[in-house]
């Protein structure tokens, strides 16, 4: 059925390192796909999203590429700071509008 | 604008008690969701409505729990009776793009949410 897979976690790094979590999914069709983020006593808020094939999705400086091909979207920063410490999800969306959500990837980034 | 409302933040019960919260909307979205968040895992849609019909209630445990929009604005999510699994944060989001959206491009707008514990 349809799922989406990332990255086991929680992930720790240190201050202006790069970060890669990674996501890939099974989905009918092609869906859009999405990445939301949970900070600390927050409720979820979109990051980012891109809606076809090869579409980079960017957003606080942090990119994602709908890769097709790999059924993936990989979330990347080029710099962490330590207030991107949060829960981060990958989801895709149906034409119903719904959204199939990942287990989530928690980071903390240490100064 | 102002954001998805929901009440209330905290609440903790005894297994087979009732509880039910209640989700206000972005004033003219049309779809609203709920969904259920475990701790560790991603949040899991329990029932989908558009104005004030149900479009996907596949994983809502119909046995105990039941939701309603009236009105097709505010709506409200009940547990009858509630077990210990039942501990969860229960999200309300709403987007503007009804079914139909393309491609599923249509976002979601999150409310802060519900934490429920069942003792």
């Amino acid at each position: 059925g349809d799922s989406v897979t990332q990255m086991e976690g929680p992930v720790t790094l240190s201050e202006e390192a790069f970060l890669t979590i990674n996501c890939t999914y099974t989905a009918t069709g092609y869906p859009s796909l999405f990445w939301y983020v949970q900070y600390p006593g927050e409720g979820l808020q979109l990051l980012l999203k891109a809606t076809k094939a090869d579409d980079k999705g960017s957003n606080k400086g942090f990119e994602a590429t709908y890769r097709k091909e790999t059924t993936s979207f990989h979330l990347e920063k080029g710099s962490v700071q330590v207030s991107d410490s949060a829960v981060y999800f990958c989801a895709f969306g149906t034409s119903y509008g719904k959204l199939t959500f990942g287990q989530g990837t928690i980071l903390t980034v240490h100064p | 604008e102002a954001g998805v409302a929901q009440s209330p933040r905290y609440k903790i019960i005894e297994k087979r008690q009732s509880v039910a919260f209640w989700c206000n909307p972005i004033s003219g979205h049309a779809t609203l969701y709920w969904y259920q968040q475990i701790l560790g895992q991603g949040p899991k849609l329990l029932i989908q409505f558009q104005n004030n019909g149900v479009v996907d209630d596949s994983q809502l445990p119909k046995d105990r729990f039941s939701a309603e929009r009236l009105k097709g604005v505010d709506s409200t999510l009940k547990i009858q009776p509630a077990k210990l699994e039942d501990s969860a944060v229960y999200l309300c989001a709403s987007s503007a793009t009804g079914t139909g959206g393309i491609s599923g491009a249509n976002v979601l707008t999150f409310g802060a949410g519900s934490r429920l514990t069942v003792l």
